[in-house]
């Protein structure tokens, strides 16, 4: 299996701030189409994860352009500038290009 | 608007069978993958299988000899099975949606309790 490894595993950010996110895959995640399946999701509290950013880079519908991914190969990242009240919660790298699909152990981003 | 929702019980009991159902709208189920994915409290994320748009089914070999994915397109529902549950089973179960795990459920919280 495909083990992510997303550090840190908490945050604590001012609003305004910037941060970033690692994910570290022990496999290159470039699938037979050339096409790279990280995604990185939102999970807030009580909620159900929601997709932020699909291979590596791409924003998803009705996300803000705080958001960004960059990366290739085995080694991404995410990047949040800005942040805002309402981006706490728990944020998952996802592979999705090797069987079984697996993800990140989380970063919890709490507010100061 | 694509939707997905899954329902089922909120209570197991030690070593049956649990049966959730994910509907679907907005998109056809012989268009896209569906993919079970569940999450225990307080942890991460666990890929359980995936319907694929063609009907095949792809398993996570840990699951593999407990677990059973079916579809009705007629009913543009999608179906999990998993037998001789354990109270490690607990958690929230989502369906989502494709290669690119862009929508989710609201997810179904089960509990595995006598």
């Amino acid at each position: 299996d495909v083990v992510m490894t997303q550090t840190p595993p908490s945050l604590s950010v001012a609003i305004g701030q910037s941060v970033s996110i690692s994910c570290k895959s022990s496999q290159s995640l470039v699938y037979s189409d050339g096409k790279t399946y990280l995604h990185w999701l939102l999970q807030s509290p009580g909620r159900s994860p929601k997709r932020l950013i699909y291979q590596v880079s791409n924003l998803g519908s009705g996300v803000p352009d705080r958001f960004s991914g960059t990366g290739s190969q085995k080694d991404f990242t995410l990047k949040i500038s800005r942040v805002e009240a309402e981006d706490l919660g728990v944020y998952y790298c996802a592979q999705t290009t090797h069987f079984p699909l697996t993800f990140g152990s989380g970063t919890k981003l709490e507010i100061k | 608007q694509v939707q997905l929702k899954e329902s089922g019980p909120g209570l197991v009991q030690p070593s049956q069978t649990l049966s959730l159902t994910c509907t679907v709208s907005g998109f056809s189920l012989t268009s896209y993958n569906v993919h079970w994915v569940r999450q225990p409290p307080g942890k991460g994320l666990e890929w359980m299988g995936r319907m694929r748009y063609n009907g095949d089914t792809s398993y996570n070999s840990a699951l593999k000899s407990r677990l059973s994915i079916s579809r009705d397109t007629s009913k543009n529902q999608v179906f999990l099975k998993m037998n001789s549950l354990q109270t490690d089973d607990t958690g929230t179960y989502y369906c989502t949606r494709s290669m690119s795990v862009d929508y989710w459920g609201q997810g179904v919280m089960v509990t595995v309790s006598s």
